[in-house]
């Protein structure tokens, strides 16, 4: 099983400033990675797929980096509606695909 | 618009059974994969099972296999999941998600049902 390991586990970031979230693979998953958000009581949202790609809607302040087994998730000028839990997943091993544990963003 | 609306859960004695549906509307509901992805009361998310487009391939996380079934009927455009044997640690909230498109991420999920396992 790919393992997917989040850091940090929180981050309290200012409105207005950016918040870097990042996301480890146990092993290759070449840029089969994404990025969700949860809101608390709500279904996650697509926000990222293949790394990098903003899925529909989603504003450009979010954006994706990485391959391999490292990846970036920034949210520049944060907003308070940004607060939420951040997940990546691997689909690589599709369907098998595996969630980090999430990134808690707080805004300060 | 695409929606998934998902219904079924409930609280259900360890060893029980129970179904869980899942209606699609606002997409080709046979053309794409869709799964069932669980979340534990505080915790994170978990893939629990997936069904090909045409319902003839499934595959399902080590954990469930053997327990849970997840089928589908595309002329009622529904995803279902039959839970047996439920055990506390399945106590969560279900999530019925699709997939972009093959061997892709979930592009959109249902607002999620709630299983409980307890005596």
């Amino acid at each position: 099983e790919i393992v997917m390991t989040q850091s940090p586990a929180t981050l309290s970031v200012s409105p207005g400033e950016r918040a870097t979230l990042s996301c480890r693979a146990s092993q290759s998953v070449r840029s089969n990675l994404a990025w969700y958000q949860q809101k608390p009581g709500q279904a996650p949202r697509l926000l990222i797929y293949g790394a990098s790609t903003r899925a529909t809607g989603i504003p450009a302040r979010f954006s994706g980096s990485g391959s391999g087994t490292e990846f970036t998730l920034t949210i520049s000028s944060l907003q308070s509606e940004d607060s939420a839990v951040y997940y990546c997943q691997q689909y690589d091993n599709w369907p098998r695909g595996t969630f980090g544990q999430g990134t808690k963003l707080e805004i300060k | 618009e695409v929606q998934l609306l998902e219904s079924g859960g409930g609280l259900v004695q360890p060893g029980g059974s129970l179904r869980l549906s899942c209606a699609a509307s606002g997409f080709t509901f046979s053309t794409y994969a869709v799964s069932w992805v669980r979340q534990a009361p505080g915790k994170g998310l978990e893939w629990v099972s997936t069904i090909s487009g045409s319902g003839a391939t499934t595959y399902s996380a080590d954990s469930v296999r053997g327990r849970f079934t997840i089928s589908r009927d595309n002329s009622k455009n529904t995803l279902y999941l039959q839970m047996n044997s439920l055990r506390a640690e399945d106590t969560a909230v279900y999530y019925c998600a699709k997939d972009r498109d093959l061997g892709e991420a979930f592009d959109y999920w249902g607002q999620g049902t709630l299983v409980t396992v307890s005596s």
